[in-house]
């Protein structure tokens, strides 16, 4: 069926440096790729998405990438700070209204 | 403008007993998604409504959990009896009627559920 595998499960990374978080779907239908962050006891926001008709998409120092062949997307967040910590979630989107998520990344942003 | 809003924040009850969550989507959002969240895990949809129409039930447990959006707004999501293996975070979003192909989903904070 429909899956999204997320890799890895935890992070851990120095202030300054970048994080990768990088998620495979199954489904070829997939056409929206949503991430959101979700910080302990808060609600998830989206923080940045793309859609299949561009490879990447930057916001300041956040970006994704889309590699529509491979069946992959990635997150990368440049010059991390404290803030950045956070449980992060891939997800894709096979229809216009459903979402499947990935497990989730753990972040830690070590000052 | 006001984000969606759940109540209550966190529940603790007894196995065998009933549970309701109540969501308030953002005004003018007309499609209302309940979410399960286990505990280090991504949301998994329950049940997503059109309007007051439940258009994708099919991941709900019916035999204990039911929900309604009456008036195509605000919705109850129920649990009886609840199991041990409820205890979750239920996560109610909405979203407007997505133009393009494409929507985004805004969360509300959730429901924390205990069951002992």
């Amino acid at each position: 069926g429909e899956n999204v595998e997320q890799h890895p499960s935890t992070l851990s990374v120095q202030e300054g440096d970048s994080a990768v978080i990088k998620c495979t779907y199954s489904d070829s239908a997939s056409n929206y790729f949503p991430w959101y962050k979700q910080e302990l006891g808060k609600r998830p926001q989206l923080i940045i998405d793309i859609r299949s008709n561009v490879g990447e998409k930057k916001d300041q120092r956040i970006a994704v990438t889309l590699n529509k062949t491979a069946k992959h997307f990635s997150l990368h967040i440049t010059e991390t700070q404290p803030e950045d910590s956070a449980v992060y979630f891939c997800a894709a989107s096979p229809g216009t209204y459903k979402y499947i998520f990935g497990t989730g990344t753990r972040l830690k942003v070590l000052a | 403008e006001a984000g969606v809003v759940q109540s209550p924040r966190y529940k603790i009850i007894e196995k065998k007993q009933p549970v309701a969550f109540w969501c308030n989507p953002i005004s003018g959002h007309n499609t209302l998604y309940w979410y399960l969240q286990n505990l280090g895990q991504g949301p998994e949809l329950l049940i997503r409504y059109e309007n007051e129409e439940a258009v994708d039930d099919s991941q709900l447990p019916k035999d204990r959990f039911s929900a309604e959006r009456l008036k195509g707004v605000d919705s109850t999501l129920k649990i009886q009896p609840a199991e041990l293996g409820d205890s979750a975070v239920y996560l109610c979003a909405s979203s407007r009627t997505p133009s393009g192909g494409w929507n985004e989903q805004f969360f509300g904070p959730g429901t924390r559920l205990t069951v002992l």
